[in-house]
């Protein structure tokens, strides 16, 4: 079965940084592009940043540019967010999401999300 | 970025109802645009891509059309398990930008 698993959210306080993860199972991971999207409570979804098949090309919201990280270990079929430098607005559940093959930026599988809170 | 713009923001329709359900990009995105349904505390799930290709598995009674800037996703007889937000996506150019979402409920 085709699989994303998020984990590393919880309780921040503003300023401060996680790391999320998501690990892969039932696919080639190291052939797919992977995205984070994010979608604040009650509201819309939003994309955050996607890095390609092999880690060599990454692109970020501007939003979240300079504070975010995005990497992967294909070796550990794990796609990574580093988030430093928290703010409320980044208050959000955040989603990976695997890339369509041939369309790196349409979403054909989804994590079930992990929840970071920011706040004091 | 580009602006997404979806529109009626929230609908009420009946079960067996035809619905469509508008996007418009604030510039050409060519056929490069995604539909998603999303049901709460769910994540998204994908509909269509290309402006009209159907994704493996998903009813053929949703259908997408549209390029350019002017978009519909299209809904030929509305089920129960269609109530959902609906969201639009580009993915012409970074940074992808998705459309408010369409909340479709039951009258």
């Amino acid at each position: 079965e085709v699989q994303l698993l998020e984990s590393g959210g919880g309780l921040i306080q503003p300023g401060g940084s996680l790391r999320l993860s998501c690990a892969a199972s039932g696919f080639t991971f190291s052939s797919y592009a992977m995205s984070w999207v994010r979608q604040a409570p009650g509201k819309g979804l939003e994309w955050v940043s996607v890095i390609s098949d092999s880690g060599g090309r990454t692109y970020y919201a501007d939003s979240v540019k300079g504070r975010f990280t995005i990497s992967r270990d294909n070796s550990k079929n794990t796609l990574y967010l580093q988030v430093n430098s928290l703010r409320g607005e980044d208050t959000a559940v955040y989603y990976c999401a695997k890339g369509v093959v041939v369309i790196d930026d349409a979403f054909d599988i989804w994590g079930q999300g992990t929840m970071v809170t920011v706040s004091s | 970025a580009i602006r997404m713009t979806q529109s009626p923001s929230s609908f009420s329709a009946s079960t067996g109802d035809r619905v469509t359900i508008t996007c418009r990009a604030s510039q050409s995105i060519s056929s490069y645009l995604v539909w998603y349904q999303q049901k709460p505390g769910k994540a998204p799930k994908l509909l269509i891509y290309a402006a009209s290709t159907l994704q493996s598995g998903v009813p053929s009674r949703f259908s997408g059309s549209g390029s350019g800037t002017d978009f519909t996703l299209t809904i030929s007889g509305l089920q129960s398990e269609d109530f959902a937000t609906y969201y639009c996506q580009q993915y012409y150019t970074y940074p992808l930008t998705f459309g408010q979402g369409t909340k479709v409920e039951i009258k």
